[in-house]
């Protein structure tokens, strides 16, 4: 079974550092593109980022390009996202999702998400 | 730059057919896919590469391409289907996200 499991979310005030995880489990994790999406309180789903497979070439948001950093690490099987000078506006739910077999660019496996809240 | 439109809500009367547009420039060029997502929960892919339902989505949901729309459409649509959609697609090397429809079925 595919699970997807995002861990490392909380409170941050304005300008700080936080790195969210994502353990994913049940299929081969080297061989997928995977992406983040945040949910705003209320809004909708946005894009953040993606990294292909092995982790050679990444995208971002221009709302967090300079901000942010995906990465992975296959050995252990797991997503990160590095997120530094964190604004109120970064508040949301952020999800970790597979991308579909072969690089397909639809999201068929998502997390539970973690929820990162900025406020002083 | 590319954005993708969708009509904020839609309502619909049980076991009737439910239409959510979702429109961008050239849309019809590049894959939709499409997203269920009850409150409190993650999304689900319900409909990708424009009209193919993965494993476990009842047959009631279909989509289409062509021009600059994409369509999801619900076939008997039932209380349980009662949820926000949200089209995606891939362009420039980026994902796009239409910003939701509020499907309500009363």
């Amino acid at each position: 079974e595919v699970q997807l499991v995002e861990s490392g979310g909380g409170l941050v005030q304005p300008g700080g550092s936080l790195r969210l995880s994502c353990a994913a489990s049940g299929f081969t994790f080297s061989s997928y593109w995977m992406h983040w999406v945040r949910q705003a309180p209320g809004k909708g789903l946005v894009w953040v980022s993606h990294i292909n497979s092995d982790g050679s070439s990444t995208t971002y948001a221009d709302s967090v390009k300079g901000r942010f950093t995906i990465s992975r690490d296959n050995a252990k099987n797991t997503l990160y996202l590095q997120m530094n000078s964190l604004r109120a506006e970064d508040t949301a739910v952020y999800y970790c999702a597979r991308d579909g077999i072969g690089s397909t660019h639809y999201f068929d496996y998502w997390g539970q998400g973690t929820l990162v809240t900025v406020s002083s | 730059s590319y954005e993708l439109t969708q009509p904020p809500s839609v309502s619909v009367s049980p076991g009737q057919t439910a239409s959510i547009t979702c429109s961008g420039d050239k849309l019809g060029d590049k894959y939709a896919c499409w997203y269920q997502q009850k409150p409190g929960q993650s999304p689900v892919l319900v409909i990708y590469q424009d009209d193919k339902r993965p494993s476990g989505i009842p047959e009631r949901f279909s989509g289409s391409n062509s021009g600059n729309t994409a369509t999801l459409t619900i076939s008997g649509t039932q209380a349980m289907d009662e949820a926000d959609y949200y089209c995606q697609a891939w362009g420039s090397s980026t994902v796009l996200f239409g910003g939701g429809t509020k499907l309500t079925v009363l």
